[in-house]
């Protein structure tokens, strides 16, 4: 079984200019996660989806940060224009409704915003 | 509210003995409580998590941990260090299934 699949695993950008992360969660888990997690840091809460639906946007800071997962499989998150404090490393998880305690993370976009 | 604190940023062990990583927790609801492991450059992975079923909960690797509920805690701790066990690990706390709160992690050292 495939596990999350994230891409780029790595991105150096410039302030200012926007960045996109793919992820692909594990067949058939439909709720998905997007974290950020800072250098030294635990990872926090930017999204949840249920299916294709966004049901905690709390934490995600809406004036440059933008997510999706239009056909409630794979999902997308965007920030434009990227700032220097982004730089932190983007981390995918998904879990299934059998199993909801149980996360399964990909391997993470680390973004370098220079 | 939930959350999780983490007592030590750093544990450092030689490699043999046994290790201990602190955790406490605080949750308004019966909570779920996990640990995770984070190589360098990898994903997290689940060590062993605790649903409200045995309080001491084995998980991979030889790593165990024991839910106490008078002491909101949940300690991971293993018999004896191996190289192999240098990472990062992190204590969450789940509820109703679908939010999770992470500690700020500890990294283990483990010492030839």
């Amino acid at each position: 079984e495939a596990g999350v699949v994230q891409s780029p695993r790595y991105k150096i950008i410039e302030k200012k200019q926007p960045v996109a992360f793919w992820c692909n969660p594990i067949s058939g888990h439909n709720t998905l996660y997007w974290y950020r997690q800072n250098l030294g840091q635990g990872p926090e809460l930017l999204i949840r989806y249920e299916n294709e639906e966004a049901v905690d946007d709390s934490q995600l800071p809406k004036d440059r940060f933008s997510a999706e997962r239009l056909k409630g499989v794979d999902s997308t998150l965007k920030i434009q224009p990227a700032e220097l404090g982004d730089s932190a490393v983007y981390l995918c998880a998904s879990t299934s409704r059998l199993e909801r305690h149980e996360q399964f993370f990909g391997p993470g976009t680390r973004l370098t915003v220079l | 509210a939930q959350s999780v604190t983490q007592l030590d940023s750093h544990v450092s062990v030689s490699e043999g003995t046994p290790v201990l990583l602190r955790c406490n927790y605080s949750s308004s609801y019966s909570p779920s409580l996990f640990w995770y492991v984070q190589h360098p450059n990898k994903g997290l992975q689940l060590l062993l998590k605790y649903t409200s079923a045995a309080t001491l909960v084995k998980g991979i690797n030889g790593f165990e941990a024991e839910f106490k509920k008078s002491e909101t805690s949940f300690h991971l701790t293993k018999p004896s260090a191996h190289m192999s066990d240098a990472a990062e690990y992190f204590c969450v706390v789940s509820v109703a299934g679908n939010q999770f709160y992470f500690g700020t992690g500890t990294s283990l050292t483990v010492i030839p």
